[in-house]
């Protein structure tokens, strides 16, 4: 069965960087692209980027340029989403979701990242 | 970006009852190929969001038939038939026929 499984709950000091992990199994990891997708306590859901696990091109929305790095390692069946220059207005869970023809099937658990002094 | 605007932001229900979430997009979903990539999803406290319907009106494997999707262009509706108490949650739709992929605010259904 299609599994996505993300790294533990990380607190970070405003500036700090995080690097969330999102391990895959039960399908083969370059035929899927991955989104990385996120909300903010009481808010909605906000789209971060796109990785394809095939050739590990990517895709940020605007919003996030310049501060956010999604890669893969074909080894591990493994995508990153790294966010730097965190500010309180980063704390939220991050999800990792499986993308296939404009819908997610599957989601990662999720994962807290808490900003704070 | 297509902006997906829900209502009721708030659904009280009573058990047994129908219940009726609506999703309007800010421009017409149909992709290029003609297919409509609207989707439904509901989310339980602490949980990640579980898809219930995609394309529209197709149900995910596992999903109660009690749940339907309908809805074309720029307006769609997820109906539940009979709400039963697991059903509590906040329901979602979003779109995949534009970049970037895009969320409603959420509805958030409660039992009466």
């Amino acid at each position: 069965q299609v599994q996505l499984v993300q790294s533990g709950a990380e607190v970070k000091k405003p500036g700090a960087s995080v690097k969330v992990s999102c391990k895959t199994s039960g399908y083969t990891f370059t035929d899927y692209e991955m989104d990385w997708v996120r909300q903010a306590p009481g808010q909605g859901h906000e789209w971060m980027g796109r990785i394809k696990p095939n050739s590990g091109g990517t895709h940020y929305a605007q919003k996030f340029q310049g501060r956010v790095t999604m890669t893969r390692d074909t080894s591990i069946s493994t995508v990153y989403m790294e966010l730097n220059r965190l500010t309180s207005d980063d704390t939220a869970v991050y999800y990792c979701a499986r993308d296939r023809m404009g819908s997610y099937e599957y989601w990662g658990q999720g994962t807290l990242v808490t900003v704070s002094s | 970006d297509v902006v997906m605007t829900q209502s009721p932001l708030s659904l009280p229900v009573t058990l047994g009852q129908p219940a009726s979430i609506s999703c309007r997009s800010s421009q017409s979903l149909v992709y290029s190929n003609g297919n409509t990539y609207l989707n439904w999803f509901q989310q339980r406290p602490g949980q990640s969001p579980r898809r219930l319907i995609y394309e529209v009106s197709n149900r995910d494997s596992g999903v109660p038939d009690r749940f339907s999707g309908s809805g074309s262009g720029t307006d769609f509706t997820l109906k539940i038939s009979r709400v039963e108490a697991e059903d509590v949650g906040v329901y979602y739709c979003m779109q995949g026929s534009h970049w970037p992929y895009t969320f409603g605010q959420g509805t958030k259904l409660e039992i009466k």
